[in-house]
Parts: C-alpha cells; structure tokens; sequence
C-alpha cells in the first residue's frame, strides 16, 4: 500500500543550526515528490517539489530537498533555520498513475531564537 | 493574487447534525478536492471533482457527500456528525491544462467541531 514515513514527529532547533527531515515513501511507481509547510494557522503551502531530472530541488526559504531513488527517500534540508521556520511539515507523494496525494503524518519543528 | 476561499472557516456542531462546507476554487481552476486533518494527523483525501463530475474518491464516509456546481465551487455536506468527524477540512483547487493535479492550492480550511 502507498505511504509516507516521516521520521521526526517533532524537532526543536535553536536558530542558525542545521535541519535534516527524512520522509521515505512506500510505493512501486514513478511518483512526485512534494515538501508542504503549514505555519500556525494557516493553510498548507508548497516548499518545493521533485518531478524529474536532478535529484537535488531547491525551494523557498532556503529549503532543498534530495530524491534518493534507491532508498525512496525524499529527505528536506536548511543549512540554517530561522525562528519564523516554526511550523508543520509535510511530505506528500502524488503517484504518476493516481489521482491523489499520500501525505506523511507531518514533523512539528519549532526553532528557538 | 486570488487564493483558494473556504467557508465557514469555524463551524460548531452537535451530534447527528448536519453540516455544509464551501470551498471556491482559484479562478479558472476546473479541479477540486477535499481533505480531511485530524488533530496531529495528516491530511486524507477524501474525493476530487473535475468540470462537476466526481474524478476520485478517498476516505469520505457514507454520511458525507459532495459536488462542484457550474460556478466550479464545491460544497460538502456531512449528515449525522460524530465526534470523530472534528477536524480541519480544507480544500485545494488545480487547473488541468495549468499545472495539473500536482500543482493544487490549498484553502485554508474549514475547522469543525463536533460537541
């Protein structure tokens, strides 16, 4: 069955440290990757995504995202977070074939000024 | 630039009520789809209309039912509330011939509380 794994239920930083969120997905086909946030309140917006090509996506805020094929992974990296970084992640694949989203349970990261 | 709008954005209910949730799409979006976000949960779909015709359908209950109207906003209806339908409902809207449906923008979602 089609799933996503994030790692990391909750993460706490202190602002300038590194981020490292792990998301693998379980399925058989060619799929898009996707990094969702949803900041306190608000609705879920696109952090960047992977359809094809290089595996190395970069996003907005700084955020990058690398497709490992063999290990299905699909882990989100920030060199150096940022207080306004507080928010949920989301991991989210769209298989080529189907018609919907599979998100991951999310990781609540709060940064710490 | 204009966004996905859901109303109403809180809703309280009783059990075995009903509700009615709104979701309009980005102009000239001709998809819609539903998802359901439990507290601490990620979201599920639950089902997706493309030019008012159902196109897919997830996790939505029996009691639940939905439908795209000409003007291409979607309602969904959920009858008979239990206290495990609480949960944040947003919506997303897509174009087929802009992106397609893996480039959905979402509502802001409708908060329901079932008491």
């Amino acid at each position: 069955a089609q799933s996503v794994s994030q790692h990391n239920h909750h993460v706490i930083l202190s602002e300038a440290a590194s981020l490292e969120l792990g998301c693998n997905y379980s399925y058989g086909g060619t799929v898009n990757l996707f990094w969702y946030v949803q900041y306190p309140g608000q609705h879920l917006q696109l952090l960047l995504k992977y359809f094809s090509g290089d595996p190395l996506v970069k996003g907005i805020k700084g955020f990058e995202a690398e497709f490992i094929k063999s290990k299905f992974s699909f882990n989100l990296r920030k060199p150096s977070v940022q207080w306004s970084d507080t928010a949920e992640y989301f991991c989210a694949f769209f298989p080529n074939t189907g018609n919907q989203f599979y998100f991951g349970t999310g990781t609540s990261l709060t940064v710490i000024p | 630039a204009a966004g996905v709008i859901q109303s109403p954005r809180h809703l309280i209910k009783e059990k075995r009520e009903t509700a009615t949730l709104k979701c309009y799409p980005i102009p000239r979006h001709d998809t819609v789809y539903w998802y359901q976000q439990g507290p601490g949960q990620d979201p599920q779909f639950l089902i997706s209309f493309y030019e008012k015709m159902q196109s897919d359908k997830g996790s939505i209950p029996d009691r639940f039912s939905a439908q795209q109207f000409s003007d291409y906003h979607s309602e969904l209806n959920m009858s008979s509330l239990e206290l495990g339908d609480s949960a944040l409902y947003f919506c997303a809207s897509s174009s087929w011939t802009s992106g397609g449906p893996y480039e959905q923008y979402f509502g802001p979602g409708t908060r329901l509380t079932v008491t």
